[in-house]
Parts: C-alpha cells; sequence; structure tokens
C-alpha cells in the first residue's frame, strides 16, 4: 500500500529564512509529482507539478525536485513570508488514486 | 472563472438524512473524484470516476453514492447521513489520471 510520509510535521521558520520541506514514498513508482498548499479552512491549491520525464520544477520562489530512485521530493522556498504560512502536501499517484500525508504545517514569523 | 465549484459550502443534517453534494468543472477534464478530509490524518478517495459513464470505488466508498452523466458534473450522494461522515469533502479533477489535479474549495458536512 502506498504511504506519503512528510517531514517535518510542522515548522516555525523566522522570515527571510529558506526552508525545506520533505515527502517520501513507500512505492517508489512515481509517476506525476504535483505539490499543493492548503491554508486553514480553504481547498487545496496546486503549487508545482513535476511530470515523470522530469527531476525538478521551479516558479518564483518555489522550487521542487524529484528523485524517483529512492522515492523522494523536496520543496525548497527561498526568502520565506508570512504569506507562505500554510499546509504543504505532496500527494502520490499511484493505482488510479492520490495518496496524501498528513502535510507539513509551515509557520512563518514575521 | 475556470475550476471545479463545489456547492453547498457548509451544511448540517440530522442522523438518517440525505443529501447530495454538487462538483462541476469547466475545464472538459475526464477525471474527477471525491476525497474527505478529517483531522489528523491525509485526504482519502472516496469515488472517482475516468469519464462520463464510468465510476469507481476508492479508499473509503461506504454509505456514498456517484454517477458520472455528464463530464462536467459529478455529485456525490449521501443515503443515510451517519456522525462518521462529518467532514470536509474535496472535490477534484484533472484532464487525465495522475495529471494536473485542480481541487475545489470544499464542502464542510456536519451530521449531528
Amino acid at each position: 500500500k502506498q504511504e506519503v510520509t512528510q517531514i517535518p510535521a510542522a515548522l516555525s521558520v523566522p522570515e527571510g529564512e529558506n526552508l525545506v520541506l520533505n515527502c517520501s514514498f513507500t512505492d517508489s513508482a512515481i509517476y506525476n509529482l504535483q505539490w499543493f498548499r492548503q491554508d486553514p479552512g480553504k481547498g487545496l491549491t496546486s503549487l508545482l507539478l513535476i511530470q515523470s520525464s522530469q527531476r525538478e520544477q521551479t516558479s518564483g520562489r518555489l522550487n521542487a525536485s524529484l528523485d524517483k530512485s529512492s522515492g523522494r521530493s523536496t520543496l525548497y522556498i527561498a526568502a520565506s513570508q508570512p504569506g507562505d504560512s500554510a499546509t504543504y502536501l505532496c500527494p502520490n499517484f499511484g493505482n488510479e488514486k492520490l495518496t496524501f500525508g498528513t502535510g507539513t504545517r509551515l509557520t512563518i514569523i514575521p | 472563472n475556470a475550476g471545479v465549484t463545489q456547492t453547498p459550502k457548509f451544511q448540517v443534517l440530522k442522523t438518517g438524512q440525505s443529501m447530495t453534494l454538487q462538483c462541476a468543472q469547466d475545464m472538459n477534464h475526464e477525471y474527477m473524484s471525491w476525497y474527505r478530509q478529517d483531522p489528523g490524518m491525509g485526504l482519502r478517495l472516496i469515488h472517482y470516476s475516468v469519464g462520463a459513464g464510468i465510476t469507481d470505488q476508492g479508499e473509503v466508498p461506504n454509505g456514498y453514492n456517484v454517477s458520472r452523466s455528464t463530464t462536467e458534473d459529478f455529485p456525490l450522494r449521501l443515503l443515510s447521513a451517519a456522525p462518521s461522515q462529518t467532514s470536509v469533502y474535496f472535490c477534484a479533477s484533472s484532464p487525465s489520471l495522475g495529471y494536473g489535479y485542480t481541487f475545489g474549495s470544499g464542502t464542510r458536512l456536519t451530521v449531528v
């Protein structure tokens, strides 16, 4: 059964710092990987999509990488801002469904 | 605005009542799915559809029905609501399996 582990479960950092969020999968058969953020009481907002043939994707201050051989993905956030505070999710796709972990709750301290 | 629209946003039901959660997308996506989100747990798949007329069960399908008569709509029916179905429900769509999911804003359901 596919499982997604996100480390750390919670993270608080001062504004301006760079940070890395980690995601690992029990099944290394990873297809496309999509990072999301979820604000409290809201839906999921797509951040980055790494296609199966790619190793990384960048959007502004965000960079996501994918290592299929080890079953790991990282999300790098540069120069963090209070607006980055949210829960970050990296579901894996397999057996016709997305499998979610419980996410990393990020708090940026002004 | 293109996207996934869910209605209602909030709903309170009494045990035993039935209702339908609506989900509509205007992106011509073939794949649609329903998830529920409970505190301390990841989102879990309830039902999904790979195209009009085709549906299948996910991880937690009991107590829910779906149908897909059009590409745009994928309603989720609660047959006889139970307190265990208190949750936040999300609908998602994508142009194909495993690629580029768009989520709705959710329906917060409370069963008393």
